[in-house]
């Protein structure tokens, strides 16, 4: 069936380095996705969306890019911090506003 | 922002029991709420949705008489693991959602379930 995935399943970075996730997603029909982080133990915290009507979104310190021709979904964290190692999930819409999430990638922050 | 609550957020089990897991909106009203499961590195994957006074919706291959979901109140919905083996073991989070749209969907603590 079709799937959101990710590309990298662990990514470490410098504190004050900028970081970027990647997801892959196979559904075109998708028309809404959105990024989370889960620190360890607890559930998903909602980051950032984005509707497949853009092509970018920024919020504080995280950007997301949408490229629709490739089916491709970017997070990039600007100035990471120690508080921003978690893992970190795309997930899609598909259909019946169910959300179908990626496989993960853990970013670690080294100091 | 709204708040989901679950509990307990921790339980073991023996093995052959029962283990209920609460659910709940505490500052809205919860048209919807979803049941997901996520094993160690693994992604979250849903169960069920359930709607307030109607039954659940199950995903394929997940087993409603093993997991038995109530969705009584608009602020509470109930997770049951029925008769547990230690297969069941896994991180449970609920979500609960106040509109129709998938961004309007808050998450829950999550509960580590461990069959023994």
């Amino acid at each position: 069936g079709e799937s959101v995935g990710l590309h990298l399943p662990t990514l470490s970075v410098q504190e004050g380095d900028n970081s970027i996730i990647n997801c892959a997603y196979s559904n075109s029909a998708s028309d809404y996705f959105i990024w989370y982080k889960q620190e360890s133990g607890k559930g998903p915290q909602f980051i950032i969306d984005i509707r497949s009507n853009m092509d970018k979104r920024q919020g504080q310190r995280v950007t997301v890019l949408l490229n629709k021709t490739v089916k491709h979904l970017s997070l990039q964290i600007a100035a990471t911090q120690p508080g921003d190692s978690a893992v970190y999930f795309c997930a899609e819409n598909q259909g019946a506003q169910k959300l179908v999430f990626g496989q993960g990638t853990r970013l670690t922050i080294n100091p | 922002g709204a708040v989901v609550s679950q509990h307990p957020s921790r339980v073991i089990c023996k093995s052959g029991t029962s283990v209920k897991i609460e659910c709940r909106s505490l500052d809205f009203q919860a048209t919807t709420m979803f049941w997901y499961r996520q094993f160690p590195k693994q992604s979250l994957m849903l169960m069920a949705t359930s709607n307030e006074g109607s039954k659940a919706t199950y995903e394929q291959g997940v087993e409603k008489d093993k997991f038995l979901i109530n969705h009584a109140s608009l602020t509470l919905s109930t997770l049951t693991v029925t008769s547990a083996h230690p297969e069941d073991s896994s991180f449970y989070i609920c979500s609960a959602r106040i509109g129709t749209a998938a961004s309007e969907a808050f998450f829950g603590q999550g509960t580590r379930l461990t069959v023994v």
